[in-house]
């Protein structure tokens, strides 16, 4: 099984709302990223989980809240966003000293 | 500063080949990647490269020079089913993957 899922697959929200998306793997990968893409641009990393521990945070506003439960799933919790939050938010895991790295289909976001 | 540079939209016809060059100034190489990303989907893992060298994968190739860095992806026998967006990106001394802005190809019948 080479898979990452995510879901849901399209999200619509308001700016006040609250909601999660979610992420899991069962490849036995032990870091898992969170990436936000803008149309025609490259990925942006957003978080890096290794061994469940929050180990990349680039500088993301906190009204995005990661959370990594276990270590076949990964969460992003989403408060208070703004319009230009809106992207495609994609899921990745790799596994220590393999350079493939796996992605879900992503999450279609968009904040109204 | 970390910069990588591949063309921004390439056209080949379907049959042809096809060489999508990248060129990279990183702190560090840990290894360059290939990634092939259709509209509105994820990008989907095609080769990686830390040797000097061609690695050949099926009707795709990817080539590395770490001193020149330079890397190529060299698409044989265009099919419409490859227009895409394709995306090298290089791990720095931080193994943090540093990605192009992908070059868009576009195959014509």
């Amino acid at each position: 099984d080479t898979e990452v899922t995510q879901t849901p697959k399209h999200l619509v929200m308001g700016m006040t709302n609250k909601k999660s998306l979610k992420c899991e793997q069962h490849m036995g990968h032990r870091a898992m990223y969170w990436y936000k893409q803008k149309a025609k641009k490259p990925p942006e990393l957003m978080f890096v989980y290794s061994y469940e521990k929050l180990s990349i945070n680039e500088s993301v506003p906190s009204r995005f809240s990661p959370e990594c439960p276990n270590s076949s799933l990964l969460n992003l919790h989403l408060h208070a966003l703004q319009p230009e939050d809106s992207a495609l938010y994609l899921c990745a895991s790799s596994q220590g000293g393999s350079p493939s790295m796996y992605f879900g289909p992503g999450t279609r976001l968009t904040v109204t | 500063g970390q910069n990588i540079d591949q063309p921004t939209e390439m056209t080949a016809t379907e049959g042809a080949i096809v060489q999508i060059n990248c060129t990279y100034q990183t702190s560090g190489f840990n290894g360059l990647f290939w990634y092939q990303q259709h509209a509105g989907e994820a990008p989907t893992f095609l080769s990686y490269n830390v040797l000097d060298g061609l690695e050949e994968k099926g009707r795709f190739s990817s080539f590395l020079s770490r001193s020149k860095g330079y890397s190529y992806l060299l698409l044989k026998e265009l099919q419409m089913k490859d227009s895409a967006s394709y995306l090298c990106a290089v791990t720095d001394s931080n193994y943090q993957l540093i990605w192009g802005a992908g070059t868009k190809l576009i195959i014509k019948p």
